[in-house]
């Protein structure tokens, strides 16, 4: 069965400094996986995918099989990176499995 | 440039109505999809689409159904709405194949009273 764990459902960082948003999974096939973001009043939005390793508005994240994780990291946290973020994980054809999300709060 | 519409924004049901939400792409996408966003649960797959006339369930099927007709239009439909069916309902489509990701709609705020 498959399973996206995002541990931390509220983080807070300030302004300038590092960020990184946890998301681990399970999955028996050969895994897909993104992240999406919500901001306050808008609609969820794709952030980036692995298969892309693109870099959106300063957010990377790894794929690493080895410990089953896709961590979003920023290297420095800006007040318009507040905002809901999900991690989601492909499976079978083409349906996404969403974990519970984590609400990130850039302090100014 | 709204890509993916939804027909209403909030909406206040009583408890035993039939209910249908709308959703309306026009990306010419073959897939979508309904999910339900509640606070610490995040999104739950409800039901989706991969082509006219199909229906596959997701996660959480019960009390809901689909229609869709025409490749552009998915609904979703209480059949009998109850009070744990208040909440955000998402819908989104998307292309058929790997490193397509989701456009959503802006959601429809659903309460059951």
């Amino acid at each position: 069965a498959q399973r996206v764990t995002q541990p931390e459902k509220l983080l807070s960082v300030f302004k300038g400094a590092p960020v990184e948003l946890k998301c681990n999974y399970s999955y028996s096939g050969s895994p897909e996986l993104f992240w999406y973001v919500q901001y306050s009043r808008q609609r969820l939005q794709l952030l980036l995918r692995h298969i892309s390793r693109e870099s959106i508005k300063g957010f990377t994240a790894d794929l690493n099989k080895g410990e089953t994780s896709f961590h979003l990291k920023k290297p420095f946290a800006q007040e318009e990176d507040s905002a809901m973020y999900y991690c989601a994980l492909r499976r079978g054809a083409n349906n996404l499995f969403f974990g519970t999300g984590t609400r990130l709060t850039v302090i100014p | 440039d709204v890509k993916v519409t939804q027909s209403s924004r909030y909406l206040v049901k009583r408890t035993g109505e039939k209910v249908f939400l709308e959703c309306v792409q026009d990306m010419d996408h073959e897939n979508m999809f309904w999910y339900r966003q509640d606070p610490g649960l995040g999104l739950r797959l409800i039901y989706f689409s991969y082509d006219v006339k199909m229906k596959e369930k997701g996660d959480i099927p019960e009390g809901y159904s689909v229609s869709r007709e025409k490749k552009e239009r998915f609904s979703l439909i209480l059949e009998s709405a109850s009070t744990n069916q208040t909440s955000m309902y998402l819908c989104a489509s998307s292309l058929q194949g790997e490193g397509y990701g989701y456009t959503f709609g802006s959601g429809t705020r659903l309460t059951v009273v």
